[in-house]
């Protein structure tokens, strides 16, 4: 089955700048998106498309995608950042039924 | 504004069947997709998978074919998750979530409700 592979934690300083990768190697081919999950809290999308911000979402979020990875930076990370990031796709296999998979997820602490 | 809003927790024995229901409002129902997806506790998503509530087809994410049924009622903009065979390995958080786009261009879940607790337990 299709896998997405994510780093699982990511520490960053409050101001810097936080990379998330995801890995999958039906990407090329396929969008990749992004959601924030807070503790106790259902996933939010940040990032749809590869690259394209949900109104409501700040700028200090981007996206972007090249080759077999997608990438989620967050530029000038804040301590209200600090959350569950998951990537998502679908596999290009030709399975038009059930095509959708999450990444692993990476713990991002702002410190 | 699009809200789903899910029915409350539950608790169930093993070998039992549970069924999650997940209101719609704010757009027109049959117009997208609904998605399922669960999340036991400390660990990553697991998506599920997708019902069309306009034709009532589905798809099903392989681990869960034949003990997952995904039902709509689009009198009440009302979507269903119906889990049979529980174990304790289920005990997860089942979320629902709108579907946007096509598998083709791209698809992913958009709006989400707030989760449903299901815990199997004896």
């Amino acid at each position: 089955s299709y896998e997405l592979t994510q780093p699982p934690s990511v520490s960053v300083s409050p101001g810097q700048t936080a990379r998330i990768t995801c890995s999958g190697d039906a990407l090329p081919k396929k969008y990749a998106y992004w959601y924030q999950q807070k503790s106790g809290q259902a996933p939010v999308l940040v990032i749809y498309e590869d690259s394209k911000r949900p109104s409501g979402i700040p700028e200090r979020f981007s996206g972007s995608s090249s080759g077999t990875m997608a990438t989620l930076t967050i530029s000038g990370a804040q301590v209200e950042d600090e959350a569950d990031y998951y990537c998502y796709s679908t596999d290009s296999s030709g399975n038009h039924r059930a095509p959708c998979v999450f990444g692993t997820g990476t713990k991002v602490t702002v410190l | 504004q699009v809200q789903l809003v899910q029915s409350g927790a539950e608790v169930k024995k093993p070998g039992a069947s549970v069924k999650v229901s997940c209101k719609a409002s704010g757009y027109t129902f049959t117009s997208y997709d609904i998605n399922w997806v669960r999340q036991a506790t400390g660990q990553g998503l697991e998506w599920m998978g997708w019902m069309n509530p306009n034709s009532g087809n589905t798809g099903y994410a392989q681990k869960f074919q034949g003990r997952v049924t995904m039902t709509r009622n689009t009198s009440i903009s009302t979507a269903y998750m119906e889990l049979s065979s529980l174990r304790s390995e289920d005990t997860a958080v089942y979320y629902c979530a709108r579907g946007q786009g096509d598998f083709w261009s791209g698809y992913y879940p958009d709006y989400w409700g707030q989760g449903t607790l299901v815990t199997v337990s004896s």
